[in-house]
């Protein structure tokens, strides 16, 4: 079945970086996002990668991605306060719908 | 482009009462989700459509849940009766066709049942 793992709690210190791990479950999953997700709002989609890559990276932003292992890692570098929020694991499934995770959140302490 | 809306923001209501949530998806997205978030759960897949057409409705809890897309512009999310337990965020998210980026979300409509 699909499913999405995630660990729901992360402190880090401000300049520190920040690494957001995730497992799933579906081999056949094409695309895996991140999002973000800050008080009071909706879901922003921070970054997304496709499964035959194994690194992404995006200014502060790289995504890593072991296939084999089904895990993919957010890594925030330098983070900030303003980086505190929630963030999502998500898969494609092969109908076209998004498995989310719990959500991990991130603490930032200056 | 004005993104996702939803409407309304917040709502309050008793027990029993009918609920309908709002959506308006991005111009030119021809996929719409809706989606619940609570704390115990996290956010479950309600009911997504495509062109319109309901796709699948197999995370609607119970058949006190509805959901109806009449035009590619709008879409409602009704619960009749509506109980304590339906308190949670809602929300809509869209993609164009064919997109496999990721979704657009909306800002949540947040519903407290009492």
């Amino acid at each position: 079945g699909e499913d999405v793992e995630q660990s729901l709690f992360l402190s880090v210190r401000e300049g520190d970086s920040s690494v957001i791990n995730c497992t799933y479950t579906d081999s056949s999953s094409t695309y895996l996002y991140w999002y973000k997700q800050e008080p009071g709002a909706g879901l922003q989609l921070l970054t997304y990668i496709f499964s035959n890559m194994d690194m992404k990276q995006d200014q502060r932003l790289t995504v890593l991605l072991n296939k084999k292992d089904k895990h993919l890692s957010l890594r925030i570098a330098d983070t900030q306060t303003g980086d505190s929020a929630i963030y999502f694991c998500a898969e494609r499934s092969n109908t076209g719908k998004l498995i989310f995770g719990q959500g991990t959140t991130l603490q930032v302490k200056p | 482009d004005a993104g996702v809306i939803q409407s309304p923001r917040h709502e309050v209501t008793e027990m029993g009462q009918e609920v309908t949530l709002r959506c308006k998806p991005i111009s030119g997205h021809n996929s719409l989700f809706w989606y619940r978030q609570t704390m115990m759960r996290g956010l479950e897949l309600l009911i997504y459509f495509n062109n319109n057409v309901p796709i699948d409705d197999s995370g609607m809890p119970e058949d006190r849940f509805s959901a109806k897309m009449p035009n590619a512009s709008f879409s409602t999310l009704k619960i009749q009766p509506s109980e304590p337990r339906d308190s949670a965020v809602y929300f809509c998210a869209s993609r164009p066709r064919g997109w496999d980026y990721g979704y657009t979300f909306g800002s949540g409509t947040r519903l407290t049942v009492v």
